[in-house]
């Protein structure tokens, strides 16, 4: 799968809309790109996936670049309940067999009051 | 949506006991589960990989024999990390994915095993 590269931390003022980064240069045709959080001392939580086109949920919307090699995460609103580790994780689509996801460090996204 | 569960959320054991946690897909069918651990600061490291009605196939430098897994149904695997050791004290974190629908589905997380060995 490919690696990802994304920043080690950031700040977001509630209320405001976040945009976290992701790098995804070496990604190849069939590989989505997927969105996890983490908040402290919990399991990871699915966010949104996507594969060329931008995508949107209830959660949050993920748009990425035409050349597939990187894409952002925005969310919103924020709210200090989204503070949290946010991962960019590539994986292909093998159709059976091993889904397995690896874990980078992920971005620490800090909702400031 | 997809849900997960994990128990127990937090255990403590004495050093050389067994210890299981649960992983339970609750309104999902899964044939692949996924073990994880997560030592403090640390991103989620993968252990092993469950598989319904076969052996589970572990990562490198992740001992078989120490970390038993059993996945007898589409909707429970078990992990039981045997004769426990302080250096086992970790966050241990499954996995699952929906068996329905294709194979970009995302995997569902449980909350969390916290183990602490005195």
């Amino acid at each position: 799968d490919a690696k990802t590269t994304q920043p080690t931390s950031m700040d977001c003022a509630e209320g405001r809309a976040a945009n976290l980064p992701c790098n995804h240069s070496t990604i190849s045709g069939n590989e989505y790109v997927y969105w996890y959080r983490q908040i402290h001392s919990q399991g990871p939580q699915y966010i949104i996936h996507g594969l060329k086109n931008n995508e949107t949920n209830e959660m949050a919307s993920l748009i990425i670049t035409e050349d597939r090699k990187s894409s952002t995460l925005i969310l919103p609103h924020a709210t200090l309940r989204d503070t949290a580790v946010y991962y960019c994780i590539v994986r292909g689509y093998s159709g059976a067999g091993s889904y397995q996801l690896t874990f980078g460090k992920g971005t620490k996204l800090s909702v400031i009051p | 949506g997809a849900v997960v569960s994990q128990h127990p959320s937090w255990v403590i054991c004495k050093s050389g006991t067994s210890v299981k946690i649960e992983c339970r897909s609750l309104d999902f069918q899964a044939t692949t589960m996924f073990w994880y651990r997560q030592f403090p600061k640390q991103s989620l490291m993968l252990m092993a990989t469950s598989n319904e009605g076969s052996k589970a196939t572990y990562e490198q430098g992740v001992e078989k024999d120490k970390f038993l897994i059993n996945h007898a149904s589409l909707t429970l695997s078990t992990l039981t990390v045997t004769s426990a050791h302080p250096e086992d004290s970790s966050f241990y974190i499954c996995s699952a994915r929906d068996l329905a629908g294709g194979g970009n589905q995302p995997q569902h997380f449980g909350d969390g095993t916290r183990l602490s060995i005195l």
